[in-house]
């Protein structure tokens, strides 16, 4: 089993629409947790970091849910720009901060 | 925010050569920079942890001696492909651990051994 798994999509969706994204972790140690946007042959970007009481910026909302181990990614009001790959991360416990992470999930927004 | 320069960004090369790549954190100091491939429509893997002043950490799988890390500053770590091989084609992207944990990434190098 994969330490961070994702369903790689491809979701394809009308802009306006809300999307959800779902990711588990398998280290139960894991401490910290990340969402990356990937744009197409470009590096990873920070999208937001995932706090344990949620948490919101602008169309985007992420939570985290210990006792099940995933955290998940909401995109309201989509927009054509939202069409990239989003990465999970998360970081293990004294592991230095390297971060593992998901296959990484595409999403593709149609006008 | 924080900038990670990655160079060159592209490389091609004949196979049996030596490739290295130079990742450096412009505006912080990084004290840990991490080494990661991937390819197409795959995740990033973990290659090294690269710590400043002391030997690379590599992940399991990952052969130490062909994939060779310094980090000989608070700003640049390198890394070099000996011997670089066709299965070496690889989309190669580093990070600088900045604060609370951040990872900035460089823009990546793509490399293609022919």
């Amino acid at each position: 089993r994969k330490e961070v798994e994702q369903d790689p999509g491809p979701f394809n969706v009308p802009e306006g629409a809300t999307v959800a994204f779902n990711c588990t972790y398998s280290n139960s140690a894991s401490q910290s947790f990340f969402w990356y946007r990937q744009d197409c042959r470009k590096e990873p970007k920070l999208l937001m970091s995932v706090y344990s009481s949620g948490n919101e910026d602008g169309r985007f909302t992420a939570q985290l849910n210990r006792a099940s181990q995933y955290i998940s990614l909401l995109i309201r009001d989509s927009k054509l720009s939202d069409s990239a790959t989003y990465l999970c991360a998360a970081a293990p416990e004294y592991q230095g901060g390297k971060l593992i992470f998901g296959q990484g999930t595409e999403l593709s927004v149609k006008p | 925010g924080a900038v990670v320069s990655q160079h060159p960004s592209r490389v091609i090369c004949k196979s049996g050569t030596s490739v290295k790549i130079e990742c450096r954190s412009l505006d912080f100091q990084a004290t840990t920079m991490f080494w990661y491939r991937q390819f197409p429509k795959k995740s990033l893997m973990l290659m090294a942890t690269s710590n400043e002043g002391s030997k690379a950490t590599y992940e399991q799988g990952v052969e130490k001696d062909k994939f060779l890390i310094n980090h000989a500053s608070l700003t640049l770590s390198t890394l070099t492909v000996t011997s670089a091989h066709p299965e070496d084609s690889s989309f190669y992207i580093c990070s600088a651990r900045g604060r609370l944990e951040t990872q900035y990434f460089g823009p990546g190098t793509r490399l293609l051994v022919l």
